[in-house]
Order: C-alpha cells, then structure tokens, then sequence
C-alpha cells in the first residue's frame, strides 16, 4: 500500500522555522521527485516546491513567494523528504502536503500538516 | 506565475454530464501537454484524477475525462454520482520548473 505521512506542523512565531517531515512507503521513493503543495484554510492548492532524484542531481524550484525561506531535501535511504521552512509569515499558514511524482503530475498524497504562524 | 482560471462553482442532476474549465496562458496550458486534475473531498487530501491531459490512472472511473484546446484545459464527469461532490483543481506545469494550480470548483451533484 502506498503511503505518504507528513509530520511536524505545529504553531510557530512570525520569523520563526519549522521543519516539515515526509515518509513514504508502498512504491519507488528513491526513483520519484517529491513536491510539496500547501493550501491556506478554505483557499485552493498552491504548489510549493520540488526536489529531484538522484539521477536528477536532487533539484530543487520553489515558488517566488517562498524562495530562499524554503529548503527541500531528502533522504533516499530513509524513504523521507523534507520541508525546512526559515522566516516564517503569517501568510504561510497552510495544511502542507507532501506528494510523489514520476513526470509532470502528483500522483501519490499525504494527508497533509498543518502549520499555523501567529504570534 | 499567476493561478489558472476555474468557474468557482459547476452542477449537475445525478446521471447528467458537467464540465470544468481551467483557462491558463500560452505558457502553461497551451505551452504543454501536462494538465493534470485533482479531486479533493472536505478534509481530505487531493486525489489524481487526469493526468497529461487526458489520461486516468488505474482506479478511475472512465466517467472522468479530460480534454485541451488552446489555452483552456477541461474535465467533464459523465453519469454524475452523489459521490463526485467534491472540490477539483485543475493543475498545468508552467516551464522553468514552475507548477500552477487553478482556483477550485466547487462541484455540487444536485
């Protein structure tokens, strides 16, 4: 069975950071590229970033509006990605989920973590 | 990279057909044959649905379909079910290693 589990989310001060965990299980980790999506309370799904495989030099893009706040890594040999988010604004309150990818698409989901910023 | 464009809302009767529109730009949607949709029921996470346009991933009924023409992608549920209410998101890569997702509709099976 296929399974994605973000952990870490949890409330957090305006400036602060916080680190995001994804394991995964059930399908090829190590061959798939893992993006992360947030989506705000009752808004729409917004694309966060992206990390590569290994054959792809691990890779990373990320959405301006988060670019150089956000880091993406992985763990191939633990089957975890990561989300380490640095200066942190009440606008990126969100669920966060973590998702695989082997093209263009997200094919594989977690159930998501939600991150609050607020002092 | 702005949002792709979707009706906030779409319904239909059980058994009927409804059909959602995502418009984007030349350089998302009409750049690429990578439009992908999501189905996302309350509280829950988004589920693949289409992908690269036109394809279902096994375990989707064949009632869900997707087309492309120009710069507008478009998902159409046939035989609608109680259990296709949900929320569906239309998403297009949109080169230099940007994603974008469209706004949401809300699909209520009347």
């Amino acid at each position: 069975e296929v399974q994605m589990v973000e952990s870490g989310g949890g409330l957090v001060q305006p400036g602060g950071s916080l680190k995001l965990s994804c394991a995964a299980s059930g399908f090829s980790f190590s061959g798939s590229a893992i993006h992360w999506v947030r989506q705000a309370s009752g808004k729409g799904l917004e694309w966060v970033g992206r990390i590569r495989t290994k054959t792809g030099d691990y890779a990373t893009a990320y959405v301006e509006s988060v670019r150089g706040r956000f880091t993406i890594s992985r763990t191939d040999s633990e089957n975890r990605a990561y989300l380490q988010m640095d200066s942190l604004r009440t606008e990126d309150t969100a669920v966060y989920y973590c998702t695989s990818s082997s093209s263009y698409y997200f094919d594989n989901w977690g159930q998501g973590t939600l991150v609050t910023v607020s002092a | 990279q702005s949002a792709l464009t979707q009706p906030p809302s779409a319904s239909g009767s059980p058994g009927q057909s409804v059909t959602i529109s995502c418009t984007g730009t030349s350089s998302d949607i009409g750049g690429y044959d990578y439009v992908s949709w999501y189905q996302q029921h309350p509280g829950k996470a988004p589920k693949l649905m289409i992908f690269e346009v036109n394809k279902r991933p096994s375990g989707v009924p064949d009632r869900f379909s997707g087309s492309k023409s120009g710069n507008t992608a478009s998902l159409t549920v046939s035989g609608l079910q109680a259990e296709d209410e949900a929320n569906y998101y239309c998403n297009s890569y949109a080169g230099s290693n940007n994603w974008v997702f469209g706004g949401g509709t809300k699909l209520t099976v009347l």
